[in-house]
């Protein structure tokens, strides 16, 4: 079946560092994929997404890139603000439903 | 527009009490999904609507869950009897049929004592 696999938080930075968060899945076919992201007491709203080998989705100054060939969709910012500090969900969707990974605390320190 | 509504945002209760949580989605959004989310975890999909059909509910525990979709818009979760283990918090999403984005509520969060 599907699975996301993302790496463990949370992952602590200052503010203006640069940002990976590794996302690696398996499924059958070709899924889009998908970043979410959850800031405290609130609900997962959409980052940024791709439907296809080597497309890169963005938003916010946030990129990821469908690298099918490594079944990755790592997500990268050049310099994050406070204001990023949030949980960031890695999801691919198969035929009609979404499949989460478990989600990777960001804290970003002044 | 307004965004996906879920009410209540908190619920405690006692084991074996019955429990439900209310969504509205997104206008003319006809699909509807609920999720749960545990602590630490990603969201696990319950159930999910295409108007009022539920055309995925396999991951939906039936002996103690319960949902309806009447008139294809509004939907009701219910956990009847609760349990410890049902603590978490419950989101409820929306899409156009067959759209890649979902569009998800704050959620409910379940406290069973």
């Amino acid at each position: 079946g599907n699975s996301v696999t993302q790496m463990e938080g949370p992952v602590t930075l200052s503010e203006e560092a640069f940002l990976t968060i590794n996302c690696t899945y398996t499924a059958t076919g070709y899924p889009s994929l998908f970043w979410y992201v959850q800031y405290p007491g609130e609900g997962l709203q959409l980052l940024l997404k791709a439907t296809k080998a080597d497309d890169k989705g963005s938003n916010k100054g946030f990129e990821a890139t469908y690298r099918k060939e490594t079944t990755s969709f790592h997500l990268e910012k050049g310099s994050v603000q406070v204001s990023d500090s949030a949980v960031y969900f890695c999801a691919l969707r198969g035929y009609s439903t979404l499949t989460f990974g478990k989600g990777t605390m960001l804290l970003v320190s002044p | 527009e307004a965004g996906v509504v879920q009410s209540p945002r908190y619920k405690i209760i006692e084991k074996k009490q019955p429990v439900a949580f209310w969504c509205n989605p997104i206008s003319g959004h006809n699909t509807l999904y609920w999720y749960l989310q545990n602590l630490g975890q990603g969201p696990e999909l319950l159930i999910r609507y295409e108007n009022e059909e539920a055309v995925d509910d396999s991951q939906l525990p039936k002996d103690r869950f319960s949902a309806e979709r009447l008139k294809g818009v509004d939907s009701t979760l219910k956990i009847q009897p609760a349990e410890l283990g049902d603590s978490a918090v419950y989101l409820c999403a929306s899409s156009y049929r067959g759209a890649d984005t979902q569009y998800f509520g704050p959620g409910t969060r379940l406290t069973v004592l």
